[in-house]
Parts: structure tokens; C-alpha cells; sequence
């Protein structure tokens, strides 16, 4: 199985600062990774696929950016609704795994 | 606008057994693939199981093959899950997933609400 490692496991961040989210594969997955963002009492929602692809309704301070095995998620100008987890995931090979998520909180 | 409504879930004990349910609107049913997502509550998404829009091919994480069988209805835009020999490590929120594509497994476009799992004696 390919494993997905996110980190940091918590960021800090201040409203207005820029976050930067990491995500690794265990093994090359090319570009097939998706990002997801889940609230406290709430579904995930999907973000961004392809790697870079935000999904539709998607806020362009989102990016994501990478391939092979780094890939870095990217939130220019936190706002307010922007703290919460954030998954990675990968579609290279079955099982389809995520990883651990990040969690973006207020600092 | 897609809606995922799931269902089924609930307590049950060790060895037991669990169907679960999703009945789905909003979109071309037999144009996506669909799955079930699982989450213990306050960690991580795991995914469990896929399929196919015509249900020609099924996948499972390994935690749940042999024990666990997807299948869906394309006629009642339902899909769902039979959960069997169920353990206490089963227990989590299990969302009904749809794929952006119809015939492979790749992202997760759309996610229900969730059902409750809960094995426990």
C-alpha cells in the first residue's frame, strides 16, 4: 500500500497569514493526488484534484502544487472559514489511501 | 445539486452483522463510480470500498475483505454495504462517497452526512 504522510500534524497560523501544507507518498504517485478539507461536524469536502486542479467553487487562494511523491498544498491569506483538517489522498494505486491530515488552527 | 443520503447505521455487537445504505439524487447515477469512506471519530478517513458504475469490478481495503461486500442498484439509485463478522476496530462514521469517474477509482467529488457504526457489547 502507499503510504501518505502529512505534515506538520498542526499548523498556527494568523488570519491573513499564508499556510503551507505538505503531503508525501511512499512511492512515485505522477499527479494523482487530491486534497480534501473536512470542519468539526462536517463531511470532507474536495478541493483540489490532479495535484493542482482546484474543484469547482474552490477559492484561488488555494494551490496545490507537486508530483512524484512531494506535494504541497498551499492557502495565501487565511480566512476565517479556511481553519480546519486538511487530507491528502491518492489515486496512483489501490487501495486508495489519505493521509493523516493536518489540522490548521487560529494562532 | 448532489445529495448522498445514508443510512443503516446503528449499534451492534461483536460478530455481527450491519447493512448499510445510501440513496443518491442530483447527478447521473450509473455515471460514477461509488464508495464507502470511514472515519473514527477524531481521526483519519480510511477508505473501505469501491465500485464500479455497472458493479463490474468491487475493491476493499484488506482490513475489510472477505468480511464486508459492496454492491449497488443502479434502478433505485441506491448503494450499499453488507458489513459481516464486525469488530470492535469497525467502529466509525461511514460516509457514502461518489467518484468523479464512472469505470476506475480516483477522487471523491461529492460525500453523504454519514451513519454512525458503533460495534460494542
Amino acid at each position: 500500500d502507499i503510504v501518505m504522510t502529512q505534515s506538520p500534524a498542526t499548523l498556527s497560523v494568523s488570519p491573513g497569514e499564508r499556510a503551507t501544507l505538505s503531503c508525501r507518498a511512499s512511492q512515485t504517485i505522477s499527479n494523482f493526488l487530491a486534497w480534501y478539507q473536512q470542519k468539526p461536524g462536517q463531511a470532507p469536502r474536495l478541493l483540489i484534484s490532479g495535484a493542482s486542479t482546484r474543484a469547482t467553487g474552490v477559492p484561488a487562494r488555494f494551490r496545490g502544487s507537486g508530483s512524484g511523491t512531494e506535494f504541497t498544498l498551499s492557502i495565501s491569506s487565511l480566512q476565517s472559514e479556511d481553519f480546519a483538517i486538511y487530507y491528502c489522498q491518492q489515486y496512483n494505486n489501490w487501495p486508495l489511501t489519505f493521509g493523516g491530515g493536518t489540522k490548521v488552527e487560529i494562532k | 445539486e448532489v445529495h448522498l443520503e445514508n443510512s443503516g447505521g446503528g449499534l451492534v455487537q461483536p460478530g455481527g452483522s450491519l447493512r448499510l445504505s445510501c440513496v443518491a439524487s442530483g447527478f447521473t447515477f450509473d455515471d460514477h463510480a461509488l464508495h464507502w469512506v470511514r472515519q473514527v471519530p477524531g481521526k483519519g478517513l480510511q477508505w473501505v470500498a469501491g465500485i464500479t458504475w455497472n458493479g463490474g469490478v468491487e475493491g476493499y481495503a484488506d482490513s475489510v475483505k472477505g468480511r464486508f461486500s459492496i454492491s449497488r442498484d443502479n434502478a433505485n439509485n441506491s448503494l450499499h454495504l453488507q458489513m459481516n463478522s464486525l469488530a470492535s476496530e469497525d467502529t466509525a462514521l461511514y460516509y457514502c462517497v461518489k467518484d468523479r469517474y464512472a469505470s476506475d477509482f480516483k477522487w471523491f467529488d461529492s460525500w453523504g452526512q454519514g451513519t454512525l457504526v458503533t460495534v460494542s457489547s
